[in-house]
């Protein structure tokens, strides 16, 4: 069965520092998502990363995925108070997704 | 809107109620799926429908019974809860074609309180 697994769960930082939050799953996928979630809101989709070495940038969001090491990053540049939310990964699995835990992100001034 | 729009927002209901949660996607997309959040565990994956046919009843409980009338409209019948399903129940929609998809649109989600 496919795992997908989030860490930290938890993340506070002040605003300006750079963090990683990573997403390791369990079987072959090249195909790995991430979302972000405000409190009381839906899912809002951030990033689609399709190949080995795949690469995306967002203002101050920056994802990136290997295959072989079934990893996906997903680093934060000079964090600000508006990144705070739930940064969610997701890996398909046979045109299903299997989502991760999540990961709280507080910023501080 | 996300283009995904769910109904109702919040739902309260007795353990004897029957209720229906609603979803409408306006994407054109192929397959459409209903998922649980809860605070205990990570999103929980229930019901996936492509080209209108379930695809995957991931081992629900059968007090929550899925209905796909077209490839835009998808409902989620609920009798004889129990307060553990009181969550957070998402339904998203994709196109899928070829090797997969592209990503999920999710609706707003519908917050239901079982007492």
């Amino acid at each position: 069965e496919l795992k997908v697994e989030q860490n930290p769960l938890f993340l506070s930082m002040q605003e300006g520092k750079n963090y990683t939050i990573y997403c390791n799953y369990s079987t072959t996928s090249d195909r790995l998502y991430w979302y972000r979630q405000d409190p009381g809101k839906s899912l809002e989709s951030l990033f689609v990363l399709l190949s080995n070495g795949a690469v995306k940038q967002e203002g101050r969001l920056m994802a990136s995925l290997d295959t072989k090491a079934r990893l996906s990053t997903l680093h934060i540049t000079a964090a600000v108070h508006d990144l705070s939310a739930t940064y969610f990964c997701a890996v398909d699995n046979n045109n299903d997704m299997r989502f991760g835990a999540g990961t709280r992100l507080t910023v501080k001034p | 809107e996300t283009g995904v729009t769910q109904t109702p927002r919040h739902l309260v209901m007795g353990m004897t109620n029957k209720k229906s949660l609603k979803c409408e996607q306006h994407l054109g997309h192929n397959a459409m799926y209903w998922y649980k959040q809860s605070a205990k565990k990570p999103l929980e994956l229930m019901f996936v429908y492509n080209f209108k046919e379930q695809t995957e009843n991931n081992s629900v409980p059968s007090r929550f019974s899925p209905e796909c009338p077209n490839s835009s409209h998808l409902f989620l019948h609920l009798h004889t809860l129990q307060p553990e399903d009181s969550a957070l129940y998402l339904c998203a929609s994709s196109q899928v074609a070829g090797q997969g998809h592209y990503g999920y649109t999710f609706g707003s989600g519908t917050r239901l309180t079982v007492v």
